[in-house]
């Protein structure tokens, strides 16, 4: 079953505006993991945020996290074509003893224009 | 160069033939997965194997079969029993056990029936 949702599905800005995308997941967790699929590739680590942590930051990318709303959102700032890429949200449940249900959205499909 | 690979990166597959994608990790991981993935999809688990030796089902592991002989290695079977096989294959590894961390993908198998 799928644990986490990410919103929206597709999401096409202009080259330099900021994207936003968010996750919505259902149990406790671990931690939520964020990765980047370039077409036709495998998946990319992008960022880590553990269950106590409520923010952290990796170069242009913003990564937040609210366990009372079971939700994250992804923000990558000063967008450059080279962020056109699928965009997947994964749940670490609390029930795991390691990554064995590591849990992975559907993907939200961002464009970056030029 | 530590990594993770998959081969091949394309594979064709007849109605009734079984086919073996190969996965290989150089991490010294002892975690290994394999996820399917379909158009516009996310990632369902299929297999995975925290262990050498030791490996259980995911979520759809009707029709598919794995081995874990060595740490490094961790190939999939497709058999004739899987009736829609054709999708985007991908394996990953982690540290494994009693840790939360990030997980590593190859990047993918693409297999088609004709």
């Amino acid at each position: 079953s799928q644990q986490g949702e990410e919103d929206p599905q597709a999401l096409s800005i202009q080259e330099g505006e900021n994207a936003t995308m968010n996750c919505s997941y259902k149990t406790s967790i671990n931690n939520l993991q964020w990765y980047r699929q370039n077409s036709g590739r495998g998946l990319v680590h992008l960022i880590l945020i553990r269950s106590n942590e409520r923010e952290k930051h990796s170069g242009r990318l913003r990564v937040t996290l609210d366990t009372s709303k079971k939700s994250s959102s992804l923000l990558i700032t000063a967008s450059r074509a080279a962020d056109t890429a699928s965009y997947f949200c994964a749940t670490d449940p609390i029930s795991n003893f390691g990554n064995e249900k590591l849990t992975f959205g559907t993907g939200t499909r961002l464009t970056i224009i030029p | 160069d530590g990594g993770i690979t998959q081969s091949p990166k394309y594979l064709f597959r007849k109605e009734g033939q079984n086919v073996t994608l190969s996965c290989e990790q150089n991490l010294n991981h002892d975690a290994m997965y394999w996820y399917r993935q379909d158009p516009g999809q996310g990632l369902r688990l299929i297999y995975y194997s925290q262990i050498v030796n030791d490996f259980q089902k995911g979520d759809i592991a009707e029709g598919y079969s794995v081995s874990r002989e060595k740490k490094e290695s961790f190939p999939l079977t497709v058999t004739s029993a899987q009736k829609n096989p054709t999708a985007f294959y991908l394996c990953a590894s982690s540290r494994g056990q009693n840790t939360h961390t990030e997980a590593f993908f190859g990047q993918g198998t693409r297999l088609t029936v004709v």
